[in-house]
Order: structure tokens, then sequence, then C-alpha cells
């Protein structure tokens, strides 16, 4: 059953353009988290972040951006969007961050032509 | 940097036969290891929690850690269409951020 729940899950822009992909959780979750997997499936994280702290993969590009109104939900903005950016997206909760195990939502395929 | 590699890349067996998938890993303080499946264009699912060494069952899914060699391998038992899939390991480092690294994953194709 999904509890982790990721809008649009499919999404074909322009070079340039910006990009908003949203993310909530009903798990009760307390740590959200932003990944990336390219094309040969390689999940890397982007983000993880609990309500005391944002946690940045360094090699993240800075056109990437998290956003939270609360615990529940993980935004993720890109401000200007490049070809290298298509990808699948996915979001995922845990309870705690403490290598507790990860809900996945169902991702967000990002397309940039 | 740990460092997680998994074989085979793809994998095809008949249904009923066991399958076997395997994960290495690089950082021998790790302490923690999960097996996630990933249906086509769906998101992860965890199968399996595993944290000593020995096994751990979950229904069809079998675990097997063993820390002094790196390797930590997932058996399904009787696998059937429905699990042709692509299996991901994942392993947290001791004394880290917690965070999973992820292997690049074993496709999984099973035939009736």
């Amino acid at each position: 059953e999904t509890a982790v729940f990721q809008t649009p899950n499919y999404h074909v822009t322009q070079v340039g353009n910006e990009v908003s992909f949203n993310c909530k959780q009903t798990l009760g979750h307390d740590t959200m988290y932003w990944y990336k997997q390219d094309s040969k499936k390689l999940l890397k994280i982007m983000f993880s972040y609990n309500n005391k702290q944002l946690i940045v993969n360094e090699t993240v590009p800075r056109r990437f951006s998290p956003q939270s109104s609360d615990k529940a939900h993980l935004n993720l903005r890109i401000k200007s969007v490049e070809p290298e950016d298509s990808a699948v997206y996915l979001c995922a909760s845990s309870l705690q961050d403490s290598g507790n195990t990860l809900y996945f939502g169902e991702g967000s395929r990002l397309i940039v032509v | 940097q740990q460092k997680v590699q998994q074989s085979p890349e793809s994998l095809t067996v008949s249904e009923g036969a066991m399958a076997s998938l395997n994960c290495t890993f690089s950082d021998g303080t790790s302490n923690n290891f999960r097996w996630y499946r990933q249906h086509s264009a769906k998101g992860l699912e965890v199968l399996v929690s595993i944290f000593s060494d020995g096994e751990k069952e979950e229904g069809r899914f079998t675990a097997h850690l063993n820390r002094a060699n790196l390797h930590v391998s997932l058996h399904i038992r009787e696998p059937q269409p429905s699990d042709s899939a692509v299996y991901l390991c994942a392993v947290v480092t001791s004394g880290g951020n917690y965070k999973p690294t992820f292997g690049k994953g074993t496709s999984l194709v099973v035939h009736p």
C-alpha cells in the first residue's frame, strides 16, 4: 500500500525551465529523502531532511533545492534544468535518520529535451 | 567510501527454480543490510533486513550475511513471474551518517 506520494509521475520540459516535484508521506516519519536514479538504475542520494537538519550530498548541483513545509512534505525544485537532469527522482521517508527501512514513492520521471 | 557491487547484472530463471543474487560491499564495519525490489516504473519495496551474520527469512525471501567475506546474498524460493523486477542491495555503514549505499541492482526475469 502506497504511503509516499509523488507528483507528477512524469514530466517533459525544455532545457532552462524550472521544475518542481512534490512528495508527501502519510507514515508519520520524521525524515525524508530525495534520490536520483539514472538510466542504469543506480540510486544516489541527493538530500535528507528532518526537522532538525538538512544534509546535502555535496555532488548535487546548486540548481537543485529541497523545500519543506512540514515533516510530511519534502519537495524538490530544479531551477534551470539541463539534459543530464533527465532521470527518475525517488522520494523516500524513514523513522528517524538511523539506518531504518526507507519507504519509497513511485518516482517522478523527468525528461529534459 | 563504501562500494556496493551486485552480481549478476541480470538473471533469468524458470518459475519454481531457486534464484540467487549476490552483493559485495567494501566497508567491513557495515552492520545494516537490506534487499529492496523495484518493479518497472515503480518505487522500491523492502523485502528483508539483516543486521548480523547468518540468515534471515521473510516468506520466500532469505538473506545470508557473511561480514568477514563482505558478502550478503538474497535467495528467492519458488520464484513466480510476478517476482520479475530489479533487486537492489542497500548497505549502511556503522558510524557514518546512516545513509544507505545502493548497488546497481540485478534484473531478474522469471519465466512461466
